[in-house]
């Protein structure tokens, strides 16, 4: 267990608006990560974050902010929801133990526009 | 750029028949590779993973992977599958996790495995 909340687990919203999921660690590691899951695409970076204040863009970034003004919390927002973003959301982490870039995950936020 | 390419989107195999998931990366410098497993409403789990040392890793719930170089692969296999192996399994490659990659996956498009009794 690598201390990751994701909330909400779930939600259900209507397109255009706003929507933010939070990813908590009590372990306080540097890199961060936000990929969203889709049948037929696997995993997909969004944004990721390797420090406080210190985030970038990942292959799908479009239509997605982040925020990291503490270790411990990374927060996706979609500033206006549409239906393609419809997806399964997942945070991870990288351990500081070893060199190797192996990710820890979250639950998964489930995310539902309509 | 690197990118994973997974061979078949569902595989199906007996209970205690050999399982082969089929992952090929494409990576401009040596890579990191990863197998990853998920079962239904959970987040991903590390299987195992393959960092320039062994070719042949050995992961969890009785796993291997073999790390081929020349044909650019990182099957995974498992010689007899139980029931409880049915679950999705995604491929991932990484490169130089220190530097500029700040340790970002690339992952493949995953394999959902099916286990009949």
């Amino acid at each position: 267990d690598a201390g990751i909340t994701q909330s909400p687990r779930h939600k259900v919203t209507e397109t255009g608006t706003p929507v933010t999921l939070r990813c908590h660690q009590t372990e306080n590691h540097r890199y961060m990560y936000w990929y969203r899951q889709d049948p037929g695409h696997g995993l997909r970076l969004i944004h990721y974050s390797y420090g406080v204040k210190d985030t970038d863009k990942g292959e799908v970034s479009d239509g997605y902010s982040v925020s990291r003004s503490k270790t411990e919390d990374f927060l996706l927002t979609l500033e206006s929801a549409t239906s393609s973003q419809t997806s399964v959301y997942f945070c991870a982490i990288r351990t500081r133990t070893g060199n190797t870039g192996e990710l820890f995950f979250g639950e998964g936020s489930r995310l539902t526009v309509l | 750029a690197q990118s994973v390419t997974q061979l078949g989107s569902h595989v199906s195999v007996s209970e205690g028949a050999l399982v082969l998931l089929r992952c090929n990366y494409s990576s401009s410098v040596p890579p990191y590779l990863f197998w990853y497993v998920q079962y239904p409403n959970q987040g991903l789990q590390l299987l195992l993973k393959y960092t320039s040392a062994a070719t042949l890793v050995k992961g969890i719930n009785g796993f291997e992977a073999e790390f081929k170089k020349s044909e650019t692969s990182f099957h995974l296999t498992k010689p007899s599958a139980h029931m409880s192996d049915a679950a999705e399994y995604f491929c991932a490659v990484s490169f130089n996790a220190g530097g500029t990659s700040y340790g970002k996956l690339t992952f493949g498009q995953g394999t959902i495995l099916t286990v009949h009794p």
